[in-house]
């Protein structure tokens, strides 16, 4: 069973920097791309970040360019996500979803949330 | 960016209908390899979003065949065939053909 689990999220200060973990199991990890996407309260989603299988490509929204960094560790089966410069509109619950060969999402995390408020 | 354009925002429905949504992009969605990445997705209440369609009109594993998809290069429907109160929640399309990958604005379904 393909099982996806955020954590390192809470409550934070604007201007602080935070770094989001997603352990990864039932699937072979090493094989696929991941994704952050990120939902506002009561808001739609927002995808803000993919990095492929093997980390030779990463991709940001511009929303996140320059202050979010996606990274990966094959051999701990965990997707990261560190955030910088953290503003209010950075508030918002985080989940990394999987990325098949189809090139969609096809399994998510329970999301963990990210608070920035002084 | 590629816009996503969904409606209706919201719909109620009786259990047994059958319901459209509908998702138009503002750019064709066909990549250079031939293919459309265009999927759905639902979200229900409390719960983290769920695929169930991809490139157009493939079912996700577990996805019951009541859903269909259907649409080429800008214009897509979601159908729902029979709706059932397990269906109750937040429709969202999604594009992962440009970048940066982008989502509708979602459809909630509501059983009347």
């Amino acid at each position: 069973e393909v099982q996806l689990v955020e954590s390192g999220g809470g409550l934070v200060q604007p201007g602080s920097s935070l770094k989001l973990s997603c352990v990864a199991s039932g699937f072979t990890f090493s094989n696929y791309g991941m994704n952050w996407i990120r939902q506002a309260p009561k808001k739609g989603l927002e995808w803000i970040a993919l990095i492929y299988y093997d980390s030779s490509n990463k991709y940001y929204a511009d929303s996140v360019k320059g202050r979010f960094t996606i990274s990966r560790d094959n051999s701990k089966n965990t997707l990261y996500l560190e955030m910088n410069s953290l503003r209010s509109e950075d508030t918002a619950m985080y989940y990394c979803a999987k990325w098949p060969g189809t090139g969609a999402f096809d399994y998510w995390g329970q999301g963990v949330m990210v608070t920035v408020s002084s | 960016d590629v816009v996503m354009t969904q409606t209706p925002p919201s719909l109620s429905v009786a259990i047994g209908q059958s319901v459209s949504i509908s998702c138009k992009s503002s750019q064709s969605l066909v990549y250079s390899d031939g293919k459309t990445y265009l999927h759905w997705l639902l979200q229900s209440p409390g719960r983290s979003p769920k695929r169930l369609i991809y490139q157009v009109s493939n079912l996700g594993s577990g996805v019951p065949d009541r859903f269909s998809g259907t649409g080429s290069q800008k214009d897509f429907t979601l159908k729902i065939s029979r709706v059932e109160a397990e269906d109750l929640g937040v429709y969202y399309c999604a594009q992962t053909t440009h970048f940066p990958l982008t989502f509708g604005s979602g459809t909630k379904l509501e059983i009347k």
